[in-house]
């Protein structure tokens, strides 16, 4: 189940269970929203994005969702394994270079 | 073969003391960033460099003074070093409206 403790919420799932982590964003003139993974001890690596223009998009056993009515991103990962367990940050963008992160999911998965 | 890449990983030193971090991208990238990530993984913009030229400064203390000789570097430097800047500092660039590409972190800390 999904947790708010004093730090990061935390998302616990089993391994081979699909993940959604959601995200609300804040600024309705963004228009670029990015799905990133940071694991212990390295920098943010980009999981997949999407465009204002679309409202889904799939990847490799991951599909961000987009509603821009209520400003709501989620990322749903397929059959989770453990080395999915990492921080997952979503980051939003209007028409600026200036990326504006959420404040980041902990999925734990547990065998 | 590494895109981002950062000088010290860590670096550990006294209040009031001044330091930097280097940074280099070898993609190619027109655009070059510094985020800090304080100790609940919160991650904040500081600037933003596009092509050697500064575009985005949020609100730091003057203490922090980015400096990019090429566009391919963005150094950041800082004086008199405080506790509150304990943090990770990263790198990232990108190209024009594309996702930053990130490095591996700075892990800074003030005693």
């Amino acid at each position: 189940g999904e947790s708010v403790g004093l730090h990061l919420p935390t998302l616990s799932v089993q391994e081979g269970d699909n993940s959604i982590i959601n995200c609300a964003y804040s600024n309705s003139a963004s228009d670029y929203f990015i799905w990133y993974k940071q694991e212990s001890g390295k920098g943010p690596q980009f999981i997949i994005d999407i465009r204002s223009n679309m409202d889904k998009r799939q990847g490799q056993r991951v599909t961000v969702l987009l509603n821009k009515t209520v400003k709501h991103l989620s990322l749903q990962i397929a059959a989770t394994q453990p080395g999915d367990s990492a921080v997952y940050f979503c980051a939003e963008k209007a028409n600026t270079d200036k990326l504006i992160f959420g404040t980041g999911t902990r999925l734990q998965v547990f065998p | 073969d590494t895109a981002v890449s950062q000088t010290p990983k860590y670096l550990v030193t006294q209040m009031g003391n001044d330091k930097s971090i280097k940074c280099e991208q070898n993609l190619g990238h027109d655009t070059m960033y510094w985020y800090k990530q304080d100790s609940k993984k919160f991650l904040k913009i500081m600037f933003s460099y596009n092509n050697k030229e500064l575009i985005i400064n949020e609100t730091v203390p003057n203490r922090f003074s980015p400096k990019s000789p090429d566009k391919a570097h963005l150094n950041l430097h800082i004086n008199s070093l405080e506790l509150g800047d304990s943090a990770v500092y990263f790198c990232a660039s990108s190209s024009q409206r594309a996702s930053p590409y990130f490095g591996p972190g700075t892990r800074l800390t003030v005693t």
